[in-house]
């Protein structure tokens, strides 16, 4: 089975930061990867699919990269909004896998 | 604009069966797949299952294969998780989520959740 590995745990940044969070996948998985931000009792939401498409209406500070097994997520200057967890995800059709989350908190 | 509203969950024992709902609205829900994904408190994002657009294909998670049913009613927009023979680890909120267009695609749409808790 596929596993997705992400790196770091936590984040510690301050407003204005660019931050990457990296996700490993155990074998290839080409680019049908997603990323999602997820706020404190509240659903995820979707930022970036097929690793590099930003979803419709997400703010272009956030961008993500790669293929095969290893990817990021970069936010490129913080906002106080983006304090949050954030999950990869890699799909098919068929199973869903995800990795275990980056919390980002405010240094 | 596309809603999806989750309902069912509740205190069930171990051994228990509870049958969670999600009402959709906002799109054509015949032509989605659509999945639950629980979250454990404190935890993360678990997909348990997904359900084609005409409900002829299933799948499961390994966790859960043999004890939940995943199905949907096209006629009333409501798709539907029956679990059985819950145990403590079953214990989450359940989300309801549509896949973005497309064959192969993520979740672009979520409900709120429905929280289950499995305890005596």
């Amino acid at each position: 089975d596929i596993q997705m590995t992400q790196s770091p745990s936590t984040l510690s940044a301050s407003v204005g930061d660019r931050v990457t969070i990296t996700c490993r996948a155990s074998q290839g998985i080409s680019d049908w990867l997603a990323w999602y931000q997820q706020k404190l009792g509240k659903a995820p939401k979707l930022l970036i699919y097929k690793a590099s498409s930003l979803e419709s209406g997400v703010p272009s500070r956030f961008s993500g990269s790669g293929s095969g097994t290893e990817f990021t997520l970069t936010i490129s200057s913080l906002q106080p909004d983006d304090f949050a967890t954030y999950y990869c995800q890699q799909y098919n059709s068929y199973s869903y896998i995800f990795g275990q989350g980056t919390r980002l908190e405010i240094k | 604009e596309v809603h999806l509203v989750e309902s069912g969950g509740g205190l069930v024992q171990p051994g228990g069966s509870l049958r969670l709902s999600c009402a959709a609205s906002g799109f054509i829900f015949s032509s989605y797949t659509m999945s639950w994904v629980r979250q454990a408190p404190g935890k993360g994002l678990e997909w348990v299952s997904s359900i084609s657009g005409s409900g002829g294909s299933t799948y499961y998670a390994d966790s859960v294969k043999g004890r939940f049913t995943i199905s949907r009613d096209n006629s009333k927009t409501t798709l539907y998780l029956q679990v059985y023979s819950l145990r403590a680890e079953d214990t989450a909120v359940y989300y309801c989520a549509k896949r973005l267009v497309g064959t192969t695609t993520p979740f672009d749409y979520w409900g709120q959740g429905t929280l289950v808790t499995v305890s005596s």
